[in-house]
């Protein structure tokens, strides 16, 4: 079936570097996609959302870019603080499914 | 915080066995949605409960069943444990009408 992916399952970088983590999605229906951070032992945190209306969406630290014509996602944050160190997953949904579709995640590793 | 509590935390159960795991509601989030999420996996949707009803399912057995109650919050019945069914079990609110969910910290279920 269709499915959100990661490019990267492992990213390592350094304090105060930018991050950039990558997603593909396959199913054209999607117009809504949210960016989740995990921590270890815990549940999915909201970080950013994006409609399929934007290609851009700032948030505190976080940026969300949106390549409609090869369903492309990532997300930037800036200045990463050993705080980042998580799970990272790129979820989609057609708008009024509340049926978010997960990929298998990105760790992101920040070293002080 | 989200706001979104699950019980127990931790459960080990046996082959065959069934469970009943519970999450409550964040104050007006009138939908909510069960995912499982398998080591190293993205969560996957199981189904989704709105007005007391199921309004939507994954590709999960009927041996996963849920409830919804008035006051929002939900349980998760698993009938006949497989060692498969190991895993976390988070539970999701929404508004109807909107797409963005709100995880709760999950349930680590344990089948031997």
């Amino acid at each position: 079936g269709e499915s959100v992916g990661l490019h990267l399952p492992t990213l390592s970088v350094q304090e105060g570097d930018n991050s950039i983590i990558n997603c593909a999605y396959s199913n054209s229906a999607s117009d809504y996609f949210i960016w989740y951070k995990q921590e270890s032992g815990k549940g999915p945190q909201f970080i950013i959302d994006i409609r399929s209306n934007m290609d851009k969406r700032q948030g505190q630290r976080v940026t969300v870019l949106l390549n409609k014509t090869v369903k492309h996602l990532s997300l930037q944050i800036a200045a990463t603080q050993p705080g980042d160190s998580a799970v990272y997953f790129c979820a989609e949904t057609p708008s009024g499914y509340s049926t978010l579709t997960f990929g298998k995640g990105t760790m992101l590793l920040v070293s002080p | 915080e989200t706001g979104v509590t699950q019980s127990p935390t931790h459960l080990i159960k046996t082959r065959g066995q069934q469970v009943t795991l519970r999450c409550s509601s964040q104050s007006g989030h009138n939908t909510v949605s069960w995912y499982q999420q398998a080591l190293g996996q993205g969560p996957q949707f199981i189904f989704q409960y709105y007005r007391e009803e199921e309004n939507g399912r994954g590709n999960f057995p009927p041996r996963f069943s849920g409830l919804q109650f008035p006051n929002y919050s939900s349980e998760l019945n698993v009938n006949a444990l497989e060692l498969d069914d190991s895993a976390l079990y988070l539970c999701a609110n929404g508004l109807a009408g909107t797409d963005t969910q709100y995880f709760g910290p999950g349930t680590r279920l344990t089948v031997l």
